[in-house]
């Protein structure tokens, strides 16, 4: 069965550092998605993607995020200057369609010392 | 912006016993998604509901769309220790979003 891919599973990086956290979606889906859960709460949403271009975003996601997608294949968010608070579950999402469900990646745990 | 108020925050259950989880939207939905996250895990979905008043069944599992489609709820029978883990209910009001409900962290008492 198909499913979103995440790499890597964990980072540990410097406050201030650049993060790149990579998704490879389901082949055929069209809408992509990031979010984010801070540990022990809800899952918020970051970014919605379609159209090679950013659909939706919301009150989290400032100039220090971006997103882009590459190739065919790969989707990635970008934190340009990380902080403690970006310390987070991040979890990459892709819809075929409208309307339908959203599959889930097993996540990138981000740890920002 | 819209808000998904999801109640309650916790629920400890008796192995055996029913208990339901209520979603609540400031704004009308589209439609409702609910998923579940086992402990340390990823979202899964569960169901789709789109129209008003609709309700949809998956074994043990009833969800229920509110006639206004600004609520919906998920009533468990039985509850088992597979039932473990956090459910959250999502709802969509334009093509690109989906907001998340602070999720109903279920513990079962064997």
């Amino acid at each position: 069965e198909p499913e979103v891919t995440q790499t890597p599973s964990h980072q540990v990086t410097q406050m201030g550092q650049e993060v790149i956290l990579r998704c490879v979606p389901i082949s055929n889906h069209l809408y992509f998605y990031w979010y984010r859960q801070i540990l022990g709460q809800k899952v918020e949403f970051l970014v919605s993607f379609y159209n090679n271009e950013i659909s939706e975003k919301s009150e989290i996601f400032d100039d220090q995020f971006s997103v882009e997608r590459p190739d065919g294949s790969n989707f990635t968010l970008k934190i340009r200057s990380t902080k403690l608070e970006d310390s987070a579950m991040y979890f990459c999402a892709s819809m075929v369609g409208t309307y339908n469900e959203q599959f889930f990646g097993p996540g990138t745990r981000l740890t920002v010392l | 912006g819209q808000q998904v108020m999801q109640i309650p925050q916790y629920q400890h259950v008796q192995e055996g016993e029913d208990f339901t989880t209520y979603c609540n939207s400031s704004t009308t939905l589209s439609n409702i998604q609910w998923y579940k996250q086992r402990p340390g895990g990823h979202p899964v979905f569960l169901i789709q509901l789109v129209k008003s008043g609709e309700v949809k069944k998956q074994k043990r599992l009833t969800f229920q769309f509110g006639e206004a489609k600004k609520n919906s709820s998920l009533h468990i029978t039985a509850t088992q220790t597979t039932d473990v883990g956090t459910y959250f209910c999502a709802g969509r009001s334009n093509d690109y979003k989906l907001s998340f409900g602070a999720g109903t962290t279920v513990t079962v008492r064997a």
